[in-house]
C-alpha cells in the first residue's frame, strides 16, 4: 500500500484558497489518489478522486503532477465550515480494502 | 430512511463482555468496512466484505468477530472487550469495485471500563 504524507494542521482564513500537499512517493501503477473530509463526530465523506492532471467538483480542485508522487487538494473560497480534517488516500480503486487512512491534515478556518 | 445506520450510537461496557455493533445500509452494496479511530488519529481498518458470506481481515482484527450473512448487515462483534477497544467505530459502505466513494456511518462510541 502506498504511504502517504500529508501536513499535520494548517490555519487560514476565511475567503481564501487553500491548498493540502500530500506526498506518495512509492504510488503504484493503478492507484488512484481520493480525499475525504471528516468533521467532529461524523464519518468522513468524500471530497475528490483522481488519477492524473486535474479534477475539479463542485467543492474542490485536485492537481497531480505527470510522476503523481504527490497531489494538492485546492479549497476556493474556503469558510469557517470547512474546518476539519482532511485525509488523502492511495489506493487501487479496482479492489475493496486498500485504501489506508493516516493521521490526516486538520484544517482550521479563523474568521 | 435510505442510507448507512450504526446502532448502538453510544455503548458503554466492561472489560470481558461481549458486545455487538449494527451496520445496515439500503443501497445494496457490495462491499462493507468496519474501522476503528483513536482520540487524534486517523481511521484503522478492523474487517471488510466484498459481498454476503464474504469477510476478510484489515489492519488491527484481533479481538474482533464479523459476520455477513445479508448483503445489508455487517455486524462487528467484540468478543470479549478490552479497555484498548474504547474507541470510535466507522462502518462504511461501497459499491462495486471501480467505484470511487464509501459512504460512512455516524459512528458508534464505545467505552469499555
Amino acid at each position: 500500500l502506498a504511504k502517504t504524507t500529508q501536513p499535520i494542521s494548517m490555519d487560514s482564513y476565511e475567503g481564501q484558497e487553500v491548498n493540502i500537499t500530500c506526498s506518495h512517493n512509492n504510488i503504484a501503477t493503478n492507484d488512484y489518489i481520493t480525499w475525504y473530509q471528516q468533521f467532529p463526530s461524523q464519518g468522513p465523506r468524500f471530497i475528490i478522486q483522481g488519477y492524473k492532471t486535474k479534477v475539479t467538483n463542485e467543492v474542490a480542485s485536485l492537481f497531480i503532477p505527470a510522476d503523481r508522487k504527490s497531489s494538492t487538494l485546492s479549497l476556493p473560497r474556503v469558510s469557517l465550515s470547512d474546518t476539519a480534517v482532511y485525509y488523502c488516500l492511495v489506493g487501487d480503486i479496482s479492489y475493496g480494502q486498500n485504501f489506508v487512512f493516516g493521521p490526516g491534515t486538520r484544517l482550521s478556518v479563523l474568521p | 430512511d435510505a442510507g448507512i445506520t450504526q446502532s448502538p450510537r453510544y455503548k458503554i461496557t466492561e472489560t470481558g463482555r461481549q458486545v455487538t455493533l449494527m451496520c445496515h445500509q439500503t443501497w445494496s452494496h457490495s462491499y462493507m468496512f468496519w474501522y476503528r479511530q483513536d482520540l487524534g488519529h486517523g481511521l484503522r481498518l478492523i474487517y471488510y466484505s466484498a459481498a454476503a458470506d464474504i469477510t476478510d481481515k484489515g489492519e488491527v482484527p484481533d479481538g474482533y468477530v464479523v459476520s455477513r450473512s445479508k448483503t445489508e448487515n455487517f455486524p462487528l462483534t467484540l468478543e470479549s472487550a478490552t479497555r484498548s477497544q474504547t474507541s470510535v467505530y466507522f462502518c462504511a459502505s461501497r459499491g462495486l469495485a471501480g467505484e470511487e466513494t464509501q459512504y460512512f456511518g455516524p459512528g458508534t462510541r464505545l467505552l469499555v471500563l
